[in-house]
């Protein structure tokens, strides 16, 4: 299996601009989410979605962000208008049972936003 | 709420000896642990976990962790450390709420192995 495949690895762009993040579950795992990772508020969890239904989005910092997984194979995260601040490493994982405590979470290899 | 302390920014350790990192937690009803590793440019590393049983947990890499209920803590461990063990550690709780399945990290110990 291939893991947890995002892309871009990375990305920089302008303030304003829209970016667009996405991200491939491990095939079989029925639950994602949305890391964002910076040097000082650590590793933050923005959004997760079981079986392709956002349950938790309390994460999301304000209205730019949004996330969305059509499918069980896909999923994005949009930024719009972005800003510097949200300049940061931003992960997706995934496990494989919706609600079994005992599951683990897979990383991506992250995709590093700076935006200028 | 859950909540995860991990008191040491950085350890520092000499190859061949034993290192621990620590990890202390706060949730509501059982808790379910994890320890992840990150390389540097690297995602997140699934090291070890407890869900319930015996209180010695052993992972990847030689890794082990252990559980103590009554100190609410789940230190990292392992008996002799490679200089290729230097990385970022972090502890993670989970508790189900409402059906959830929701991690909560620790704020990571960078651990350096020196020769």
């Amino acid at each position: 299996d291939a893991g947890v495949i995002q892309s871009p690895r990375h990305e920089v762009t302008e303030m304003g601009q829209e970016v667009t993040l996405r991200c491939k579950p491990i095939s079989g795992h029925n639950s994602l989410f949305w890391y964002r990772q910076t040097m000082m508020r650590g590793l933050e969890l923005l959004i997760y979605f079981n079986n392709n239904v956002p349950i938790d989005d309390s994460g999301m910092p304000e209205d730019r962000f949004s996330a969305k997984m059509p499918n069980a194979s896909f999923s994005t995260l949009k930024i719009q208008p972005s800003e510097p601040r949200d300049s940061a490493v931003y992960f997706c994982a995934s496990s494989r049972t919706p609600g079994l405590p005992g599951d683990e979470q897979f990383f991506g290899p992250g995709t590093r936003l700076t935006v200028l | 709420a859950q909540s995860v302390a991990q008191p040491e920014d950085q350890v520092n350790v000499a190859e061949g000896n034993p290192l621990t990192v620590k990890c202390t937690y706060s949730v509501s009803g059982n808790p379910y642990l994890f320890w992840y590793v990150q390389y540097p440019n690297r995602g997140l590393q699934f090291l070890l976990k407890y869900i319930t049983g015996d209180n010695l947990v052993k992972g990847s890499y030689g890794f082990e962790a252990e559980f103590n209920k009554s100190q609410t803590s789940f230190h990292l461990k392992k008996p002799s450390a490679l200089v290729s063990d230097s990385a970022l550690y972090f502890c993670a709780v989970r508790a189900l709420t409402g059906g959830g399945n929701k991690l909560t990290f620790g704020t990571g110990t960078q651990l350096k192995v020196e020769l």
